[in-house]
């Protein structure tokens, strides 16, 4: 079993529409969360990381269930330049990140 | 200032060679990755170091060995070359510990012909 699950999409949104990415982790130890984004042919980068009380960043929220161990962000107002890969990733056993296979999100003018 | 590094960007070499990627950071981060990123694109951990532990994937074949001459500094050597190991291998560091994030370096884009 995958340490991390995601939904690949891809996934088509107009301008202005909110969309959620979802994740399950396998590891119920695991201790830290985070989303990663990735345009095309560059590395990834730190979107936000996710607390267990849920966090917020602009139009950008994340939540954690640890009891489902379920990872979400939500996009509000997506932009065209909100177009790229997101990357769950989980911190499974200390100095051991695990990604998911990324969700592929096009915002469509 | 570019917070990891890697060299070189793009690769392109025959079956059967020996060669390596530098990796450095200045971030004064503990520990270090090598990530490899296939063509459907998905990210998996290859090893991470810092100075008391290596840990490989087991699933890593034993061509590839990283070699980490400083804190700041993991290279990684591949052996005899395949053609499946094209892909693009991305360098990370992060502080020691669960609650932090790790930086990438921008890729190595390696292509074995």
């Amino acid at each position: 079993r995958k340490e991390v699950e995601q939904d690949p999409g891809p996934f088509n949104v107009p301008e202005g529409a909110t969309v959620a990415f979802n994740c399950t982790y396998s590891n119920s130890a695991s201790q830290s969360f985070f989303w990663y984004r990735q345009d095309c042919r560059k590395e990834p980068k730190l979107l936000m990381s996710v607390y267990s009380s849920g966090n917020e960043d602009g139009r950008f929220t994340a939540q954690l269930n640890r009891a489902s161990q379920y990872i979400s962000l939500l996009i509000r107002d997506s932009k065209l330049s909100d177009s790229a890969t997101y990357l769950c990733v989980v911190n499974a056993r200390g100095n051991q990140f695990y990604f998911g296979t990324g969700t592929s999100l096009t915002v469509i003018p | 200032d570019t917070a990891v590094s890697q060299t070189p960007k793009y690769l392109v070499t025959q079956m059967g060679n020996d060669k390596s990627i530098k990796c450095e950071q200045n971030l004064g981060h503990d520990t270090m990755y090598w990530y490899k990123q296939d063509s459907k694109k998905f990210l998996k951990i290859m090893f991470s170091y810092n100075n008391k532990e290596l840990i490989i994937n087991e699933t890593v074949p034993n061509r590839f060995s990283p070699k980490s001459p400083d804190k700041a500094h993991l290279n990684l050597h591949i052996n005899s070359l395949e053609l499946g190991d094209s892909a693009v291998y991305f360098c990370a560091s992060s502080h020691e510990g669960s609650y932090t994030e790790a930086f990438f370096g921008q890729g190595t884009r390696l292509t074995v012909v």
